[in-house]
């Protein structure tokens, strides 16, 4: 049973750029959830994706933009790089509980180091 | 806003001492609660969760937490570390029945010594 996967596994860029990270969940979840982890700190939640629709947002600016496809897969996009930026992305995934789940537990990917220079 | 706060930042033991990390959430609603252990090297792991019934979780590896809802804590324990729990812990909670946003504290790195 494949967990979550994430690509790449580094990245690097310098400020300006635009960045596209990935996530596939694990088999049988719908649901996709992205956070941020800066080094030293708890991640913090950016969005989540539900049936290919934004259902939750965080305290992030729009700069940060997500998608997610058909085959529950998503892509987090980060617009106009900036050096705070550089951290960890992680990618969780879950099985909705609409969708008949009994619990609400995330299962993280093992995350997309960015760096910006 | 809700948040979570983990009381050390930091923690050193020796090899089969007893460990507690305290984790207090600002919630006043229903939630549910997590404890998940980041390895050296490795992905964040789900270590125990807390949804209803008894307050006292057992995770994997030897771990329990208590759910004590009157001082809004999720404290997790363990009677005897091993060398290889050197990780760091975060606590975190999602609301009940509200899409499963989780909500982290700030970690905890935990450095046990042979």
């Amino acid at each position: 049973d494949a967990g979550v996967t994430q690509s790449p596994t580094h990245l690097i860029k310098t400020r300006g750029q635009q960045v596209t990270l990935r996530c596939s969940p694990k088999s049988g979840h719908d649901t996709v959830s992205w956070y941020q982890q800066a080094l030293g700190q708890g991640p913090q939640f950016i969005f989540q994706y539900y049936e290919e629709e934004e259902r939750q947002r965080g305290n992030f600016p729009d700069r940060f933009s997500g998608h997610q496809f058909p085959n529950y897969s998503s892509e987090l996009n980060v617009n106009a790089l900036l050096l705070g930026d550089s951290a960890l992305y992680l990618c969780a995934s879950s099985l909705d509980i609409l969708a008949g789940a009994a619990e609400e537990t995330q299962y993280f990917g093992p995350g997309t180091r960015l760096l910006v220079l | 806003a809700q948040s979570v706060s983990q009381h050390n930042h930091h923690v050193i033991l020796s090899e089969a001492a007893s460990l507690e990390l305290g984790c207090n959430y600002s919630y006043g609603g229903t939630v549910n609660l997590f404890w998940y252990v980041q390895y050296p090297g490795q992905h964040l792991q789900l270590l125990l969760k807390y949804f209803s019934g008894d307050p006292l979780v057992k995770g994997i590896k030897g771990f329990e937490a208590e759910f004590i809802k009157s001082k809004f804590s999720f404290n997790l324990r363990k009677p005897s570390v091993q060398w290889s729990d050197t990780a760091e812990y975060f606590c975190a909670v999602s609301l009940y029945n509200q899409g499963g946003k989780l909500i982290f504290g700030q970690g905890t790195e935990l450095s046990v010594k042979p």
